[in-house]
Formats: structure tokens, C-alpha cells, sequence
């Protein structure tokens, strides 16, 4: 079975400076998708950014980038210039290719001060 | 933003009474799917469904059901609640192919007296 390590519960960044959040995955599969969920409080949990395992460039989608490595099995996600919106629970999920479910990571908290 | 309807917001009820929860899509998605949150905690999944007629349980066991009778909607059924359902619950949709994200509503806050 797949599993999904966020190693960090909280995390807090300056606003204006950069933060990046971990996530670790354990998996035997060769493709599979990668996903950030953002879900700030009481408020609908949204998709940040995915990634597909075939492809080697790093997604970025304007200030939110990621880190993919394949062979380490690692995801992280890097925010830039945060924001106070930023602020939120974030979640990386794994899915692979055959799959229809979504494996979560325990969530990081990431809180942004002003 | 994505067009999944969760109802209610919020709810609080007493131990033994039935409750449904609403989820419905506009998306036209085949795929949907139920998940249970604790505060601050990690998604479960206790529901799923590849299309109407389709259900499957999820890796939580659930004492929920569910049903999916339209394409649209998915409700989930608790015949009798009791404290321990107090939780989140969340709905999603999704598009056939795997690499498609899911979609969340805003969720459901179930608090059982």
C-alpha cells in the first residue's frame, strides 16, 4: 500500500519570503500523480499544483513550485513571496496510474506572519 | 472553482437520528467520493463511486452508506448517529482519467450530542 509522510506539522514563514513544505512517499509503482491540496480554514480544500511521475520538469504554477524527485521519492512544495493568504492546512496526495483514490499525507499547518 | 455542492454547512443533532448528507456535482463527473476529517487531521476515505449504480467502501471503515442513483448526486446515510460520527465530511468529484485531480466541496461539520 502506498503511504504519504508530511514530516513537518506546522510550519510559518515571513510574508514576502519563501517556504518549502516536505512530503515523502512510499511507493512500488513507476507512474503515478502527485498533488498539493491547499484548504485554509473552513473553506473548500483546493488543488495547489500536480505533477505526472513521466515527466522530469518540475510543475510550477505562478509563485508555487515543486521539487520532484523520482528516485528519492520525495515532493516538496515551495511557495514564494507568501502571502497571508497562504495561510492554510496543506495536503500531498499520491495517486497512481491504475488508481482512482487519492493516498493524503498527514497535513502541514503553514502559517504566514505579517 | 469547482462546481460540488455540499448540504448542510453544519449540523447538530442528537445520538439515534438519521441523517443524510447531500453532495451533489454539476461537472458531469462519473467519479465521486466521500472522505471523513478530523480537525486538523489527515483525509480518510470511507466511500467511492465509478458511476451510477457503482459503490465501494473505502479504506475507513464507515458505518455510513451511500447511494448513487444520478450521476449528480451522492448522498451518504447515517441510519443512527452517535458521538463517535462527529466529524468532517467531505465530498468529491473527478473525471475518468487518473491523472485528473479531484474537486472538494466545502464539507460538512457533523457534531453528535
Amino acid at each position: 500500500a502506498q503511504t504519504v509522510t508530511q514530516s513537518q506539522p506546522e510550519m510559518s514563514v515571513q510574508e514576502a519570503e519563501t517556504v518549502t513544505l516536505s512530503c515523502t512517499y512510499d511507493t512500488s509503482e513507476s507512474d503515478y500523480y502527485l498533488f498539493w491540496y491547499k484548504q485554509p480554514p473552513s473553506r473548500q480544500m483546493i488543488l495547489v499544483i500536480r505533477q505526472e511521475a513521466y515527466k522530469q520538469q518540475n510543475a510550477t504554477e505562478n509563485r508555487f513550485s515543486v521539487n520532484f524527485q523520482k528516485a528519492a521519492k520525495s515532493f516538496s512544495l515551495k511557495i514564494s513571496d507568501s502571502q497571508l493568504g497562504d495561510a492554510a492546512m496543506y495536503f500531498c496526495a499520491y495517486k497512481n496510474n491504475a488508481g482512482n483514490m487519492l493516498t493524503f499525507g498527514g497535513g502541514t499547518r503553514l502559517m504566514v506572519k505579517p | 472553482e469547482a462546481d460540488i455542492y455540499q448540504t448542510p454547512r453544519y449540523l447538530v443533532i442528537g445520538t439515534g437520528k438519521k441523517i443524510t448528507l447531500e453532495c451533489s456535482q454539476t461537472m458531469g463527473h462519473d467519479k465521486m467520493y466521500w472522505y471523513q476529517q478530523d480537525p486538523g487531521m489527515e483525509l480518510h476515505l470511507i466511500h467511492y463511486s465509478y458511476g451510477v449504480n457503482s459503490t465501494e467502501k473505502g479504506d475507513l471503515s464507515s458505518e455510513s452508506t451511500v447511494s448513487r442513483i444520478r450521476t449528480e448526486h451522492f448522498p451518504l446515510t447515517l441510519e443512527s448517529a452517535r458521538p463517535s460520527h462527529t466529524s468532517q465530511y467531505l465530498c468529491a468529484s473527478s473525471e475518468s482519467q487518473s491523472r485528473e485531480p479531484q474537486h472538494f466541496g466545502d464539507g460538512t461539520r457533523l457534531s453528535i450530542l
